[in-house]
């Protein structure tokens, strides 16, 4: 099993729409989670982190459920813009203070006017 | 300016071939990190440093080694190229503390004929 494991996509959406990716992760130690958002041969770049609470910025809500080793990013009212990879990322350093950051492969957002 | 360059951005070469790709940062972090990325594979993690007197190997540290000059810089060094180390390199800062976002560079492509 890999141990972050995101659904490739394409998702292709129009405008306006809401879209949702689901992550899964296998190491029930990890204690911190973010999702970044990578351009075409661009960098990744933070979106945001996850809290267990569940944290919103703007249009984007991220969510976290411990229990299922779960993590889920929703995209609301979806722009052109928003196109682009979205890396779902777990922090498998435990509580130690090392960031051994593990990536998943990345979903594929194509939104089309 | 950004925060994390990378140089060169592009670089072809032969195999066998000795390279180095740098790195340099000026958000002050202590922790800097080189990853690689493979079409449709996750980031990868090379080499980390968590200061100028510690280095570490990631996950796929053979074939590959660094220096910590400064706090600012840390490269990668490509000792006798081979092709499959053809591939998309990024350097990461982040600062101490659980929880923390990784900061990327803008990334290497390599290739290695």
């Amino acid at each position: 099993r890999k141990e972050v494991e995101q659904d490739p996509g394409p998702f292709n959406v129009p405008e306006g729409a809401t879209v949702a990716f689901n992550c899964t992760y296998s190491n029930s130690a990890s204690q911190s989670f973010f999702w970044y958002r990578q351009d075409c041969r661009k960098e990744p770049k933070l979106l945001m982190s996850v809290y267990s609470s569940g944290n919103e910025d703007g249009r984007f809500t991220a969510q976290l459920n411990r229990a299922s080793q779960y993590i889920s990013l929703l995209i609301r009212d979806s722009k052109l813009s928003d196109s682009a990879t979205y890396l779902c990322v777990v922090n498998d350093g435990g509580n130690t203070g090392f960031q051994k950051l593990v990536f998943g492969t990345g979903t594929r957002l194509l939104v089309s006017p | 300016d950004a925060d994390v360059t990378q140089t060169p951005r592009n670089r072809i070469t032969k195999t066998g071939k000795r390279i180095m790709l740098e790195c340099s940062q000026t958000k002050g972090h202590d922790r800097m990190y080189w990853y690689r990325q493979d079409p449709g594979l996750g980031l990868r993690l090379i080499y980390y440093s968590f200061d100028v007197k510690d280095i570490n190997k990631g996950e796929i540290s053979d074939g590959y080694s660094v220096s910590r000059q400064a706090q600012a810089k840390f490269s990668l060094s490509l000792e006798s190229a081979i092709p499959n180390q053809t591939a998309l390199y990024f350097c990461a800062t982040s600062d101490w503390g659980e929880g923390q976002p990784q900061h990327f560079g803008d990334g290497t492509r390599l290739s290695i004929l």
